[in-house]
């Protein structure tokens, strides 16, 4: 069975401040992806960042970072120097090779200026 | 389409209607995928089609729920006799072949049962 846990239901962090959304993950599968998604208030979900099991490499895109440790089976999300327009509902998603994939139930993040 | 399009944007339907929920993928993705996102919660899956195969229909919630999906690229959601609890936003995702390249969304059907 697959499960993705973001233990964080809601941050509130005020501008320029750094945060990390956490994002713990279970599955039996050897290969798999995961992803990020941003879910601003219209609505639309917008891809992030797509993580194979075997890249365990750290990424950064621009303010946003990604830390994928295998050991820990965790894949947290770490924007710095946040900006109101992050603000934005954030999942977690476990997507094995083919078929069904498990999201989290999504970290609410609140921007303040 | 340059984006995945779903349709209606908004249905508001009695209880124990029948309703359709289309989505259009974008032009080229085998890789359909419905799912629900009930207020405050995350996306639960409900079926997935790739190319030819048979889907995989393991997240439907009830034989209420059945999805369609025609020449390999349109498909239809229809939930027959609708519950209030069937009131949430269907999210379609296509994506070329697999997970590989994530997912495009759609903006989603907010579906409000009474």
């Amino acid at each position: 069975a697959q499960k993705v846990t973001q233990a964080q239901t809601e941050i509130s962090v005020v501008e320029k401040e750094d945060v990390t959304l956490d994002c713990v993950y279970e599955t039996r599968d050897t290969t798999y992806y995961l992803f990020w998604y941003k879910q601003p208030p219209s609505g639309e979900l917008v891809f992030l960042i797509r993580r194979n099991s075997f890249d365990e490499q750290n990424e950064i895109s621009g303010r946003y970072s990604w830390n994928f440790q295998k050991s820990t089976s965790s894949f947290n999300f770490t924007i710095t120097a946040s900006q109101v327009v992050d603000s934005a509902v954030y999942f977690c998603a476990l997507i094995p090779n083919a078929g069904k994939s498990t999201f989290g139930d999504g970290t609410t993040l609140t921007v303040k200026p | 389409g340059a984006g995945v399009s779903q349709s209606p944007s908004n249905k508001v339907t009695e209880k124990g209607k029948d309703v359709e929920l289309r989505c259009d993928p974008i032009s080229g993705h085998t890789a359909l995928y419905w799912y629900r996102q009930s207020l405050g919660q995350g996306l639960e899956f409900l079926i997935y089609f790739q190319g030819n195969s048979a889907p995989d229909k393991s997240g439907l919630p009830s034989d209420r729920f059945s999805a369609e999906r025609t020449g390999g690229s349109v498909s239809t959601l229809t939930i027959q006799r609708t519950q209030q609890e069937d009131s949430a936003v269907y999210l379609c995702a296509s994506s070329f072949r697999g997970p590989l390249r994530g997912y495009t969304f759609g903006s989603g059907t907010r579906l409000t049962v009474v």
